[in-house]
């Protein structure tokens, strides 16, 4: 069965740091690129970021460009999402999600929870 | 960067109807377009992709059409487990962005 498992998240303070971790399984993880998606309470999906399956391309939506860093470890089966200098509108329910058929978003774990509050 | 507008932002409509949800793209998107539905608790699902292929296992009464800058999602009969929410995503041109999402309600 594929799947895609999601932990890591927590209660954080404004400026905290925080490592998500993804771990797939029922696939060959190294031929997908991966997202990392997120939806805040309440509202919309938002995109995060990609990796390409051998790690060399890389995306970020603009608010976390530069605070957020997206990786991968292949020889694990392992997506992680390293955020920093975090803000309360990073608060949010963070999927990691495998890219499949024609670049759509095909299979998506359960969500982590991240909550950034003082 | 490119920006997707879906109308109407909510939907009411009863078992059996057919319902159409729009998004607009801010500039020229050729077909790089997906469709997904979100039902509370659950996880988002592929519905369509390339702007009008449908995912497998995805039922026939929903279909995509359009290109360019403005698609459709059509619900041609619609069942009581579609009410969910619905959102377009751009795909393959960065940075990827989704659609406010629109909530079809039970009528």
């Amino acid at each position: 069965e594929v799947e895609l498992v999601e932990s890591g998240g927590a209660v954080v303070q404004p400026g905290g740091s925080l490592r998500l971790s993804c771990a797939a399984s029922g696939f060959a993880f190294d031929d997908y690129t991966m997202h990392w998606v997120r939806q805040p309470p309440g509202k919309g999906l938002e995109w995060v970021s990609l990796i390409t399956w051998d790690g060399d391309g890389i995306h970020y939506e603009d608010s976390v460009e530069g605070r957020f860093t997206i990786s991968r470890d292949n020889s694990k089966n392992s997506l992680y999402l390293q955020m920093n200098s975090l803000r309360t509108e990073d608060s949010a329910l963070y999927y990691c999600v495998r890219e499949g058929i024609r670049d759509a978003l095909d299979v998506w774990g359960q969500g982590t929870m991240v909550t950034v509050s003082s | 960067a490119i920006q997707l507008t879906q109308s109407p932002s909510s939907l009411s409509a009863s078992v059996g109807d057919r319902v159409t949800i729009t998004c607009r793209a801010s500039q020229g998107i050729s077909r790089a377009l997906a469709w997904y539905q979100h039902r509370p608790g659950k996880v988002p699902n592929l519905l369509i992709y390339d702007a009008s292929s449908l995912d497998s296992g995805v039922p026939s009464r929903f279909s995509g059409s359009g290109s360019g800058t403005e698609f459709t999602l059509t619900i041609s009969s619609l069942q009581p487990e579609d009410f969910a929410t619905y959102y377009c995503q751009l795909i393959n041109i960065y940075p990827l962005t989704f659609g406010q999402g629109t909530r079809l309600e039970i009528k």
